[in-house]
């Protein structure tokens, strides 16, 4: 079992609509959370992080993340096709992160 | 300012050479990361370091990689001698606080 898992994908919305994205995590100790968005051939881009239980909410995305289920989770509210993406998401213990395979998002005009 | 620099952008060489890439960090940034991506094994973190100190290497698959940040504005990454398992993108990214980090465009590694 890897130590962080998401979604295998592809996820594909129609424009406007909510995109789900999910993770869970292994390791208890893990402090921090992070969504990066990696369009092809680029290099991974934080666009969220939490650290607390609940929701946190960024213009169109919201985090959030449950210690006791060891889950994580992104909406991303309105998609537009400049959304489709490879989103990572990233457990952090002691300043270490460990990345899921990430889940391709395609967002259709 | 600049963002994380990374070079060189590609790199192509044969088995059994050694292999340096650079990463210079984003000033004032005090952690710096190296990361390396593939298909089969994600985003992994091969070292970090805290004010040029190494923190933790762990993620270092072998001997044959080794990581120096001999000051607050360049590292190097080396891998001797190189193999083809060692294809990747190899990504440097840089952090204020651990936790929010920025990535360097990558360097992408191709070894025949």
């Amino acid at each position: 079992q890897k130590e962080v898992e998401q979604n295998s994908g592809p996820l594909s919305v129609p424009e406007g609509a909510i995109a789900s994205l999910n993770c869970t995590y292994s390791d208890r100790g893990s402090q921090s959370f992070f969504w990066y968005r990696q369009y092809s051939g680029k290099s991974p881009e934080l666009i969220m992080f939490i650290y607390s239980n609940g929701d946190k909410e960024d213009g169109r995305f919201t985090a959030q993340l449950n210690k006791a289920s060891q889950y994580v989770s992104l909406l991303i509210r309105d998609s537009q096709p400049s959304d489709s993406a490879t989103y990572l998401c990233a457990a952090a213990n002691a300043g270490k992160s460990t990345f899921g395979d990430g889940t391709t998002l395609t967002v259709k005009p | 300012d600049a963002g994380v620099i990374q070079s060189p952008r590609h790199e192509v060489t044969e088995m059994g050479q050694e292999v340096t890439l650079r990463c210079k960090p984003i000033s004032g940034h005090d952690y710096l990361f190296w990361y390396r991506q593939t298909m089969m094994r994600g985003l992994e973190l091969l070292i970090y370091f805290n004010n040029n100190v190494p923190i933790d290497d762990s993620g270092m698959p072998e001997d044959r990689f080794s990581a120096k940040m001999p000051n607050a504005s360049f590292s190097t990454l080396k891998i001797q001698p190189s193999e083809p398992r060692d294809s990747a993108v190899y990504f440097c990214a840089s952090s204020y606080n651990r936790d929010e980090q920025f990535f360097g465009p990558g360097t992408r590694l191709t070894v025949l």
